[in-house]
């Protein structure tokens, strides 16, 4: 495989689920974010992680919890959702070490939370 | 904080017509990258431009960094049914750390009817 890859495609949560969205990126980049993209809105960020450290924060509520436990894989672990959370989100990765590489994206995982 | 300013926020043409779209900002930019998302899938990059005044091309695709660096146009030329998707201009702010410091557009929804 090669490129940003997420899992699941497609997950449908109640409320007072916990589940984790995975990604995993093969083409050696030290950072990687997660995005948050709702019907006609601007692309969100969320986090942004730099070999394994989160440098961004951007005030995502704390029912949202990443985990980077290295610079291949991002995790986000969602727990007591609101519908309102219900949206695409996008794992991306970047070079970010000696110049700076535009971002990659995966296909994303679509959410909906019932 | 920085907003991008895309439009148009949809266009309806007919195969063949040329398209034109634009992002402006009150802020400057030391990057523009010019996104396109199909349906499903997560955004893949088109052309990236790191000079202001350079213009770049990728196929039937052209695009220009602003002289003033707060703006950046995306052309298409010869439009064909499999450019229907979503455009979305990107904006690298200058100075800083770059970690995740993209300002997207809101996008343009582009529908080509053969």
């Amino acid at each position: 495989e090669t490129g940003v890859t997420q899992t699941p495609r497609h997950l449908v949560m109640g409320m007072t689920n916990k589940k984790s969205l995975k990604c995993e990126q093969h083409l050696g980049h030290n950072a990687m974010y997660w995005y948050k993209q709702s019907a006609k809105k601007p692309l969100e960020l969320m986090f942004v992680y730099n070999f394994k450290e989160q440098t961004e924060n951007n005030s995502v509520p704390s029912r949202f919890s990443p985990e980077c436990p290295n610079s291949s894989h991002l995790f986000l672990h969602l727990h007591t959702l609101q519908p309102e959370d219900s949206a695409l989100y996008l794992c991306a990765s970047s070079q970010d070490r000696e110049g700076w590489t535009p971002l990659h994206f995966g296909n994303g995982t679509r959410l909906t939370v019932t | 904080g920085q907003q991008l300013n895309q439009s148009p926020q949809s266009m309806f043409i007919q195969e063949g017509e040329d398209v034109s779209m634009n992002c402006t900002s009150s802020s400057i930019f030391n990057t523009w990258l010019w996104y396109k998302q199909d349906p499903g899938e997560g955004p893949v990059l088109l052309i990236a431009l790191y000079k202001a005044g350079e213009l770049t091309s990728n196929g039937r695709l052209t695009a220009q960094f602003g002289i003033t660096r707060k703006d950046s146009f995306l052309n298409i030329s010869a439009s064909i049914p499999s450019d229907v998707g979503i455009y979305f201009c990107a904006g690298l702010r200058a100075g800083g750390t770059s970690y995740g410091k993209l300002t997207f557009g809101q996008g343009t929804i582009l529908t080509v009817h053969p």
